[in-house]
């Protein structure tokens, strides 16, 4: 069945420096979305890509989804005490309806 | 608009127990899902459904059932609890399709022992 990989599992970084996190799936997406969930609350949603090579900006929030559609990445700049959480990546299969979550990055920031 | 409604917040079950987790949204949005949270696993989805009287299996579907009578609710029954079923549960409902924005409720932790 599909398959979606998240690394890194963990990422500490220090205020101010810079963040990514990477999804890969075992087949080609339609659809891929990425949420935020803060500690002890519930995933919200930040954003969807659905074209070949797309990429979105939020303020200091970078999207990417891959040309082949099998991966995308959230890249965070100067990061904030804010950005804490887990950040979680779901991509979905042409024609299908299961969302499929990859396990999630938990980010730390130190002030 | 209330959103995404869960209840309980909290509930223990000794193994061997049934129970219904609540899930309601006011939004009318077609799809609704259910997905369990334990750690170190991400979200993994349990049921869904795409709009009243249909409903499907998602990756872990075993020892839970669902129905969708109504667009507005979509409760999740554990048939016989055992302590594999501890977890966090999540309900989220979306516009349309899954490939919409998912909209989660705040969740229901679940012990079982």
């Amino acid at each position: 069945g599909q398959q979606v990989m998240q690394i890194p599992q963990y990422q500490h970084v220090q205020e101010g420096e810079d963040f990514t996190t990477y999804c890969n799936s075992s087949t080609t997406l339609s659809n891929i979305q990425w949420y935020k969930q803060r500690p002890g609350g519930h995933p919200v949603f930040l954003i969807q890509l659905v074209k070949s090579g797309e990429v979105k900006k939020q303020k200091r929030l970078t999207f990417q989804f891959g040309e082949a559609k099998k991966n995308s990445s959230l890249h965070i700049t100067a990061t904030q005490t804010t950005d804490v959480g887990t950040y979680f990546c779901a991509g979905l299969e042409g024609g299908s309806e299961k969302l499929v979550f990859g396990k999630g990055t938990k980010l730390t920031v130190n002030p | 608009n209330a959103g995404v409604t869960q209840t309980p917040k909290f509930q223990v079950l000794k193994t061997g127990q049934s129970m219904t987790l609540q899930c309601a949204q006011d939004m009318n949005h077609e799809y609704m899902s259910w997905y369990r949270q334990d750690p170190g696993m991400g979200l993994r989805l349990i049921h869904y459904s795409v709009g009243a009287g249909i409903t499907d299996q998602g990756e872990v579907p075993n020892g839970y059932n669902v129905s969708r009578s109504t667009t507005e609710d979509f409760p999740l029954r554990l048939l016989s609890a055992a302590p594999s079923q501890t977890s966090v549960y999540f309900c989220a409902s979306s516009y349309g399709h899954s490939y919409n924005e998912q909209f989660f409720g705040p969740g229901t932790r679940l012990t079982v022992l």
